[in-house]
This record gives structure tokens, C-alpha cells and sequence, in this order.
């Protein structure tokens, strides 16, 4: 059963629209990361936060936002969607000072952006 | 810095065969290192992972990995192929110093043939 939880997990959104993708997680972790994962397969880092109120920008330039207010959720936003944010963003989480543990992952947000 | 490196985008067994899937890392610490799945449509799911102890390490579903230093390799294998066994998989490596993040491999696909 999931600790980690994405909604929605397929979102039809036409151009212009602003989306927020919602992630949740019951695990009491403080690192979160959103991921993007092209057709292609390769995961990118795009956001990550290592407690409240902070945020990071990943190894891929987006133009997506998060923000960090609660330890449990961490939404990402996309003001204006487009053609080129149709992909599948992943959420994961992690605990402090628990490297050896991994990421713990929700099921994925399919986006297209029509 | 860390980088992981997957031999292979796409591998095709038989049914009963072999499972190889190959890894190799750099990584200027000490290294922890993961084997991911991702089915369809799905999130990624840890299949083992590799903390410093047994250099052989067993994970669910019945595959394992090898922890070679000399060869910097993580190599995932599994006896026998089973159908269910077709899906996406990533090599993942993190610095042990706890303030790293976790680089991803470009990913294999597994095919399963009957």
C-alpha cells in the first residue's frame, strides 16, 4: 500500500490552463523531489525540498513551481500548461539522514497538455 | 559527484532465461546503490539495494546484485525469467554522505518473450 500519494494520476488539460499536481505523503519524511520522466524513460530532477518552506530547483530547468508549507504535501504548480509539459511527473520522498533507505515513490501524474 | 551508467536500453530473454541487466557507477565516496521497477503507468518500486554490507545483495521478486568495486559495476540478475518480469528498470546511485541525491541510469526495458 502506498505512503506516497499523486493525484490525479491522468490529467487532459487543454493549453493555457494552470494545473496543480497534488503529492502527499504519511511518512514523516523531510526530503521531497518531483521528477519528470519523458516517453524516452529518463527521470530528471526538477524540484526538491528538504523542509518547510524550502525549495530547490532540480537539474532540469522547468517552469513548473512547488512550495513546501506543510512536511506532508508538496504540490507542483504550472501557471500556463503547454504542449511541451505533456509527460509524467513522478513524487518521491526520503527521510532525513536516512540516505541507505532510497526514495519511496507515488504512482506518477500522466499529464498531457492538449 | 555521482553518475550511473545502464548498459543496454532495451533487453529481450526468454521465458526461463537468464536475466541480465547491466549497472556501472562513479562515485568519488563510498557509494549506496539501488535497482528500481517501474511497471506501466506505475511509480518506481525498490527492488534491492546495496548499503555497504554484503556485497551480494538479495531483493524481492527473486533478483539480486553484485557489489564490484574493482569493475565500479552493480550488476542485476535474475535465474529465471518469469512474464511478470517485463517492465522498466533503473540503476540508481546516492553519495553516502547523506546530503547527496539520488542520480538515475538512462533505465533498460526488460522484454519477456514466452
Amino acid at each position: 500500500e502506498a505512503d506516497i500519494y499523486q493525484t490525479p494520476r491522468y490529467l487532459v488539460i487543454g493549453t493555457g490552463k494552470k494545473i496543480t499536481l497534488e503529492c502527499s505523503q504519511t511518512m514523516g519524511h523531510d526530503k521531497m523531489y518531483w521528477y519528470q520522466q519523458d516517453p524516452g524513460m529518463e527521470l530528471h530532477l526538477i524540484h526538491y525540498s528538504y523542509g518547510v518552506n524550502s525549495t530547490e530547483k532540480g537539474d532540469l530547468s522547468s517552469e513548473s513551481t512547488v512550495s513546501r508549507i506543510r512536511t506532508e504535501h508538496f504540490p507542483l504548480t504550472l501557471e500556463s500548461a503547454r504542449p511541451s509539459h505533456t509527460s509524467q511527473y513522478l513524487c518521491a520522498s526520503s527521510a532525513l539522514g536516512a540516505a541507505a533507505d532510497g526514495y519511496t515513490f507515488g504512482s506518477g501524474t500522466r499529464l498531457t497538455v492538449v | 559527484a555521482q553518475s550511473v551508467t545502464q548498459l543496454g536500453s532495451h533487453v529481450s530473454v526468454s521465458e526461463g532465461a537468464l536475466v541480465l541487466l547491466r549497472c556501472n557507477y562513479s562515485s568519488s565516496v563510498p557509494p549506496y546503490l539501488f535497482w528500481y521497477v517501474q511497471y506501466p503507468n506505475q511509480g518506481l518500486q525498490l527492488l534491492l539495494k546495496y548499503t555497504s554490507a554484503a556485497t551480494l545483495v538479495k531483493g524481492i521478486n527473486g533478483f539480486e546484485a553484485e557489489f564490484k568495486k574493482s569493475e565500479t559495476s552493480f550488476h542485476l540478475t535474475k535465474p529465471s525469467a518469469h512474464m511478470s518480469d517485463a517492465a522498466e528498470y533503473f540503476c540508481a546511485v546516492m553519495g553516502s554522505s547523506n546530503t547527496g541525491k539520488l542520480i538515475f541510469g538512462q533505465g533498460t526495458t526488460l522484454q519477456v518473450k514466452p
